[in-house]
C-alpha cells in the first residue's frame, strides 16, 4: 500500500540553523511527492513538489529531492528563519489515483 | 479569490447531536477533498468528489458520515449521531483538474463533541 513516514517532532533551532525533515515512502508504481506546510490557525498550502525520480523541488528557500532508490524526500533548508515557525507535512500522490497520503507532520519552532 | 471557505471555524455539539460542516471551493476548481485531522491519525482523506461526483468515499469512517456536493460551490460533511471520537479538525481542499496535486486548504473546522 501507500504510506508516508517522516520524522518525529517538535523540533526546535535557533534562527539561521540549518534545518532538515526526514520523510520516506512506501507505494506502489510512481507516485509524486510533495511537502505541505500548515502555520498556526490556518489550512495547509503546498510548499513543493517532485513529480518523478531525481526531481529537485524548491520553494522559498526550501528544498527536497525525489530519491527512489532510498524512497526518501527529505526536506531542507540552509538558514531558518522565525517565520519558518509552523508544522510541515510530507505526503505522496499515488500514479493510479488522486488519493493524497499524508504523513504526521514535524512541527518546527524557529527562536531568534 | 477568497480561497477555500469553511463554516462554522469552531463546533462544539453533545454526543448524540447531528453536525453539518460546509465548504465553499474555490470557484473554477474541479475537485474537493474533506480530510480530518486529529493527533493520533494525522491527516486522512474522508473522501473527494470530481464535477461534484463522489469519487472515492473509501476513507469514511462508517455509515454516521455522509457528504454531499449539490453543486459546484458548495459541499457538506454531515455527522450523524456524532460521538467524542469524532472530534477533530476537519478540513476542506479544493484543486483544478489539470493541477490536482496543488490543493488548497481552507481554515478548518474544529470540532468538538462531548
Amino acid at each position: 500500500g501507500n504510506s508516508v513516514t517522516q520524522m518525529e517532532g517538535p523540533v526546535t533551532l535557533s534562527e539561521e540553523a540549518f534545518l532538515t525533515i526526514n520523510c520516506t515512502y512506501t507505494a506502489t508504481g510512481y507516485p509524486s511527492l510533495f511537502w505541505y506546510v500548515q502555520y498556526p490557525g490556518e489550512g495547509l498550502q503546498l510548499l513543493l513538489k517532485a513529480t518523478k525520480a531525481d526531481d529537485k523541488g524548491s520553494n522559498k528557500g526550501f528544498e527536497a529531492t525525489y530519491r527512489k532508490e532510498t524512497t526518501s524526500f527529505h526536506l531542507e533548508k540552509g538558514s531558518v528563519q522565525v517565520s519558518d515557525s509552523a508544522v510541515y507535512f510530507c505526503a505522496l500522490r499515488s500514479n493510479t489515483g488522486n488519493q493524497f497520503y499524508f504523513g504526521t507532520g514535524t512541527s518546527l519552532t524557529v527562536i531568534p | 479569490d477568497a480561497g477555500v471557505i469553511q463554516s462554522p471555524r469552531h463546533e462544539v455539539t453533545e454526543m448524540g447531536q447531528e453536525v453539518t460542516l460546509r465548504c465553499k471551493p474555490i470557484s473554477g476548481h474541479d475537485y474537493l477533498f474533506w480530510y480530518r485531522q486529529t493527533m493520533m491519525r494525522g491527516l486522512e482523506l474522508l473522501i473527494y468528489f470530481n464535477n461534484n461526483v463522489p469519487i472515492d468515499d473509501s476513507g469514511m469512517p462508517e455509515d454516521r458520515f455522509s457528504a454531499k456536493m449539490p453543486n459546484a460551490s458548495f459541499s457538506t460533511l454531515k455527522i450523524q449521531p456524532s460521538e467524542p471520537r469524532d472530534s477533530a479538525v476537519y478540513f476542506c481542499a479544493s484543486s483544478l483538474n489539470r493541477k490536482v496535486y496543488e490543493q488548497y486548504f481552507g481554515p478548518g473546522t474544529r470540532l468538538t463533541v462531548t
